[in-house]
């Protein structure tokens, strides 16, 4: 296995438009979270998702995002109507919970750039 | 509250130890992590600790843990330059993990 990979890894879109992301997690991983990670930040928890259900949202997540995950395994995170305040880079990680736990393993991120 | 405090810079010569502290402030974590990030990479995992434990040592790295004081600190013995990168403390806490915002660590050769 390749590990968590993301796509696209860099994005530069104008303020208003809609721009989606894509998350492959591990592929035995039920666990699936996407963080934020602004310049000089560590990474802020935006969501989670176990199998296909999405069990918990920060209050960063504005109702302008949303995040999917259909079948339980890659998931998108659309941002729609896109803020300079959206530059960022958006990271996905994924983990096995249950009868064997791993620790979270990250892609290495998407770069949004709002212009 | 969550919340996870360590310095935003240290310098150091090649071939000493580089000693990086954190404290955090959420005492039912269960894992504590370190976490490197080199320039336009992702986050990679580097050691961990169980909350129970004070002490792991793995190969150039040794994690130290004061529970009581909520302080974590990460030694890394004969820096290279190649440990140049921003190191993150974080810990988890449920189903998420808490980061603070890094250190970025400078080698001089």
């Amino acid at each position: 296995d390749t590990g968590v990979s993301q796509d696209p890894r860099h994005k530069i879109t104008k303020r208003g438009q809609n721009v989606t992301f894509r998350c492959d997690p591990i592929s035995e991983h039920n666990r699936l979270y996407w963080y934020r990670q602004t310049l000089g930040q560590g990474p802020e928890f935006l969501t989670y998702f176990q199998n296909e259900a999405q069990l918990e949202k920060s209050r960063l997540l504005s109702d302008r995002f949303s995040a999917e995950r259909p079948k339980g395994s890659f998931s998108t995170l659309e941002i729609q109507r896109t803020e300079q305040g959206d530059s960022a880079m958006y990271l996905c990680a994924s983990s096995l919970a249950g009868q064997k736990n791993t620790e979270a393993f990250f892609g290495q991120g998407t770069r949004l750039t709002v212009v | 509250g969550e919340d996870v405090e360590q310095s935003l810079f240290l310098s150091v010569r090649e071939g000493d130890s580089s000693v990086i502290n954190c404290t955090y402030t959420d005492s039912s974590s269960t894992y504590l992590y370190w976490y490197k990030q080199e320039p336009g990479a992702g986050l990679q995992l580097l050691t961990y600790i169980f909350s129970n434990m004070d002490m792991k040592q793995d190969q150039r790295l040794t994690v130290l843990l004061n529970k009581k004081d909520k302080h974590l600190s990460l030694r890394i013995a004969d820096t290279q330059t190649g440990d140049s990168a921003i190191y993150f403390c974080a810990e988890s806490i449920s189903f998420k993990t808490i980061f603070g915002a890094g250190t970025r660590l400078f080698v001089k050769a």
